[in-house]
């Protein structure tokens, strides 16, 4: 099945600077690569995803890049603001009979000290 | 639109004792997926239901774990009986999955304690 691995396990940044957490997954059928934030004691929500069509997304300050050769993907937060500071965890799905079956990284605590 | 509803917020449980979650999707979303995320760890997909079918339940510890999706609607999650390692936030999610569509919307969890 899927393995996915995320690194840094924990960030600290001061306010403005930026923040790259970085994954790789194991599965060449995997296809969407969702990003989540969870807060403390909340439920994760989805911040940007990237299809396996696509090399690089961006919304505001946040990107997303895919390298399908090397399996790896990566979330990129520019700006970082206090309020950026949360769990941030990857994701990876395949099509076909695992359908939305989302594989999740091991979190990645992002601290933006101001 | 509504989100994923869930029930309990909280339980505390005794070991070898047997508890229940409820969890209602997005109104319209076919595919249902109950998650365990232990402290400090990504969540875990435990089954997915598409409409009342199991589509995957390959990591669902089927000797005290079961679930059902009456109706393709509601589901309940019953772990009996719990062991201490159970100990964790027990997430719903729900997706459309229609076409590549299928972001997954998360409920507020159930955290379990068993002590």
């Amino acid at each position: 099945g899927e393995n996915v691995e995320q690194h840094p396990s924990t960030l600290s940044v001061q306010e403005g600077d930026s923040a790259v957490i970085k994954c790789t997954y194991s599965d060449s059928a995997s296809n969407y690569f969702p990003w989540y934030k969870q807060e403390l004691g909340k439920r994760p929500q989805l911040i940007i995803d990237i299809r396996s069509n696509v090399g690089e997304k961006k919304d505001q300050r946040i990107a997303v890049t895919l390298n399908k050769t090397a399996k790896h993907f990566s979330l990129h937060i520019t700006e970082t603001q206090p309020e950026d500071s949360a769990v941030y965890f990857c994701a990876a799905a395949a099509g076909g009979t695992s359908y939305g079956k989302l594989t999740f990284g091991q979190g990645t605590i992002l601290t933006v000290h101001p | 639109e509504a989100g994923v509803a869930q029930s309990p917020r909280y339980k505390i449980i005794e070991k070898r004792q047997s508890v229940a979650f409820w969890c209602n999707p997005i109104s319209g979303h076919a595919t249902l997926y109950w998650y365990q995320q232990i402290l400090g760890q990504g969540p875990k997909l435990l089954i997915q239901f598409q409409n009342n079918g199991v589509v995957d339940d390959s990591q669902l510890p089927k000797d005290r774990f079961s679930a059902e999706r009456l109706k393709g609607v509601d589901s309940t999650l019953k772990i009996q009986p719990a062991k201490l390692e159970d100990s964790a936030v027990y997430l719903c999610a729900s997706s459309l999955v229609q076409g590549t569509d299928y972001e997954q919307y998360f409920g507020p969890g159930t955290r379990l304690t068993v002590t």
